[in-house]
């Protein structure tokens, strides 16, 4: 069975320091997802793509988050600086068009 | 906008004994719900789905979940919980939108399992 893949499962930075993180979703999905998840509530969308371009944005924090997905397969979410209350952890989902999404297992990110 | 509530952060179950899980939704339209369940340090897996048809869904691990309209719930019951169903679940309500459904989730409820 297909999964979506993430790397790494675990990054430890320290505040100020930049950071990447990496998805792999289900060949075929056309849509990927960034979700965060703090310690004690759901997950909270950050950033969603329909092949190569953003669909929607409206809770990615700007002014030090970044993504992309430049082939329209793979995607990176990079934090620059990391501030404490980034620590979370970070999921990657994948979907067809107007399907249910499917979850990768994860970064959990600790800044110091 | 749609939001999710799920009114019990945690609950314990003895093994083998039934199991229901609250979720209340707010959406103005004709909702797409979902259960996820999340053990710890891991992603979430998708239980069951609810998109039309049927208010009475069957997922995978012997969960079912019942819609309700007219009460804007979407609660999940199991007849006899395993021990292996300790983990945390997730109810979400999807938003069809143009590229995909955006989901909502609620906080989660923690299921124990005591032996």
């Amino acid at each position: 069975e297909a999964e979506v893949a993430q790397s790494p499962r675990y990054k430890i930075t320290e505040k100020s320091q930049a950071v990447a993180f990496w998805c792999d979703p289900i060949s075929g999905h056309a849509t990927l997802y960034w979700y965060r998840q703090i310690l004690g509530q759901g997950p909270e969308l950050l950033v969603q793509f329909q092949d190569e371009s953003v669909v929607d944005d409206s809770q990615l924090p700007k002014d030090r988050f970044s993504a992309e997905r430049l082939k329209g397969v793979d995607s990176t979410l990079k934090i620059q600086p990391a501030e404490l209350g980034d620590s979370a952890m970070y999921l990657c989902a994948s979907s067809r068009r107007t399907v249910e999404q499917y979850f990768g297992p994860g970064t959990r990110l600790t800044v110091t | 906008a749609q939001s999710v509530t799920q009114p019990d952060i945690h609950i314990t179950v003895s093994e083998g004994a039934s199991l229901e899980l609250r979720c209340n939704y707010s959406y103005g339209a004709t909702p797409y719900l979902f259960w996820y369940v999340q053990s710890p340090g891991q992603g979430l897996q998708l239980l069951l789905k609810y998109f039309s048809g049927d208010t009475l869904v069957q997922g995978i691990k012997g969960f079912e979940a019942e819609f309700k309209r007219s009460q804007s719930s979407f609660n999940l019951r199991k007849p006899s919980v395993h021990w292996s169903d300790a983990a945390e679940y997730f109810c979400a309500v999807g938003s069809q939108g143009g590229y995909g459904n955006k989901l909502v989730f609620g906080a989660g409820t923690i299921l124990r399992v005591k032996s």
